[in-house]
């Protein structure tokens, strides 16, 4: 099974509401990132946040991350049309060099 | 765009036959991933090189196999293809061994009929 499981599978707001999506995780990672994936292109980084860290900022994204619960949250506040698209979480696991996606969470921003 | 480049963008082709997928990844770059997205399967990782040495294995087939050149872009061949072969191949690139912010190519999109 995945490392890394987002939580919803899909989420449809309206433009201006913030959107809120949730990834866990199974074991002790180094760091968690977030990644957007608009259809069928290629994936883009959006932020990384290490295991010694609690919460990150990025423009209007929000990650914050709790180890003890194996879980991190990823807010996109007053969303826009351009942010429809899905989102990854990928965990990069502690003694491996690769990073292990999730299924990703598709979400719809509605005019 | 990314600064990281694939070819070629589609690729229809019919089971058993062989294929090389191309990447050049970022200025700067010394490690290249590849991946594999299907509906089913979600993004999994295959490989890794890192300034022409294999690095990190995922969950890559033995029919397919990779490699990194000198200067330093990479080739994923498949080969002996099946139907389920059918995805997106995506290739990454990033500054060091780790695999830190990594920066996705458009990818190619497989077809095997």
């Amino acid at each position: 099974s995945q490392q890394g499981e987002e939580d919803p599978q899909a989420l449809s707001i309206q433009e201006g509401e913030n959107a809120t999506m949730n990834c866990s995780y199974k074991t002790s990672i180094n760091n968690l990132q977030w990644y957007r994936q608009n259809s069928g292109r290629g994936l883009v980084h959006l932020i990384l946040i290490r295991s010694n860290e609690r919460e990150k900022h990025s423009g209007r994204l929000r990650v914050t991350l709790d180890t003890s619960k194996k879980s991190s949250s990823l807010l996109i506040t007053a969303s826009r049309a351009a942010d429809t698209a899905s989102y990854f979480c990928a965990t990069d696991l502690l003694g491996a060099q690769k990073l292990v996606f999730g299924q990703g969470t598709r979400l719809t921003i509605n005019p | 765009d990314s600064g990281v480049t694939q070819t070629p963008k589609h690729l229809i082709t019919a089971t058993g036959q062989r294929v090389t997928l191309r990447c050049s990844p970022r200025s700067g770059d010394l490690s290249v991933y590849w991946y594999q997205q299907s509906l089913d399967q979600g993004l999994q990782f295959l490989i890794q090189y890192y300034n022409g040495e294999e690095r990190a294995k995922g969950n890559i087939l033995e029919r397919f196999s990779a490699q990194q050149f000198p200067d330093l872009h990479s080739e994923l061949n498949l080969s002996s293809l099946e139907l389920g072969d059918s995805a997106l191949y995506f290739c990454a690139s990033s500054k060091g061994q780790l695999p830190y912010e990594q920066y996705f190519g458009p990818g190619t999109r497989l077809t095997v009929t």
